[in-house]
């Protein structure tokens, strides 16, 4: 099992563009959920999906939209990037809803 | 507004210390708290907690609930540098897949 991958690893955007996040989960897991990491603030949710076609808001959805097509990809469009999204990207799954098992990141910087 | 807090913010200890890291949580229809280690990437899973009083074990890694006191520690006996990390606490709440994470400690242990 590959487990969870992000693609891309790093990308530098202008302030404006649009772009979409990837994530990819082989485990057959329901749950999935994309966080932001800054300095000393810990992990903060973005959005999540408790299933195929089925989103919610986190604490930070401002600026980002999801989508569930499959129990395995559940990409983050930014729709028009500003410098303060410049953080590292985390996506996650769970199979219960508790643990999760989280992909490399993806670090974004808008100039 | 939900909130967990993380004390210390970091630490640095010597090899061979005992450590405990505290976790403190504010949150509406407390479902389950985890653990999280965070070396240079992707979070790990460590332990989750569901009720009081009962202590999770791992190896040298231990750690505890009091959901009455709303807060919980994670022990850490004879640290080496390999315990050198961010180590996340987050609760989750009841009614979602919604997880709230602390800032993090980060732990260095000297050789």
């Amino acid at each position: 099992n590959a487990g969870v991958t992000q693609t891309p690893k790093f990308q530098v955007l202008k302030t404006g563009q649009s772009m979409t996040l990837q994530c990819a989960q082989d485990m057959n897991h329901e749950y999935m959920s994309w966080y932001r990491q800054d300095p000393g603030m810990g992990l903060r949710l973005i959005h999540y999906s408790v299933g195929a076609g089925i989103t919610d808001q986190g604490e930070v959805p401002n600026g980002y939209n999801v989508s569930r097509s499959t129990t395995e990809d559940f990409p983050l469009r930014l729709l028009s990037a500003a410098p303060s999204q410049t953080s590292v990207y985390f996506c996650a799954s769970s199979r219960t809803g508790y643990e999760q098992y989280f992909g490399p990141g993806t670090r974004l910087t808008v100039t | 507004e939900d909130k967990v807090v993380q004390s210390p913010l970091s630490l640095v200890v010597h090899e061979g210390d005992t450590v405990t890291l505290n976790c403190s949580y504010e949150v509406t229809n407390f479902r389950s708290l985890l653990w999280y280690k965070q070396e240079k990437k992707a979070p790990t899973f460590l332990f989750m907690l569901t009720s009081s009083g009962i202590e999770k074990k791992s190896g040298r890694l231990s750690s505890i609930l009091d959901k009455k006191e709303l807060f919980s520690i994670l022990n850490i006996t004879a640290t080496q540098t390999g315990d050198s990390a961010i180590y996340l606490c987050a609760v989750e709440a009841t009614g979602g897949f919604k997880t709230i994470f602390g800032a993090g400690t980060r732990l260095f242990v000297k050789a």
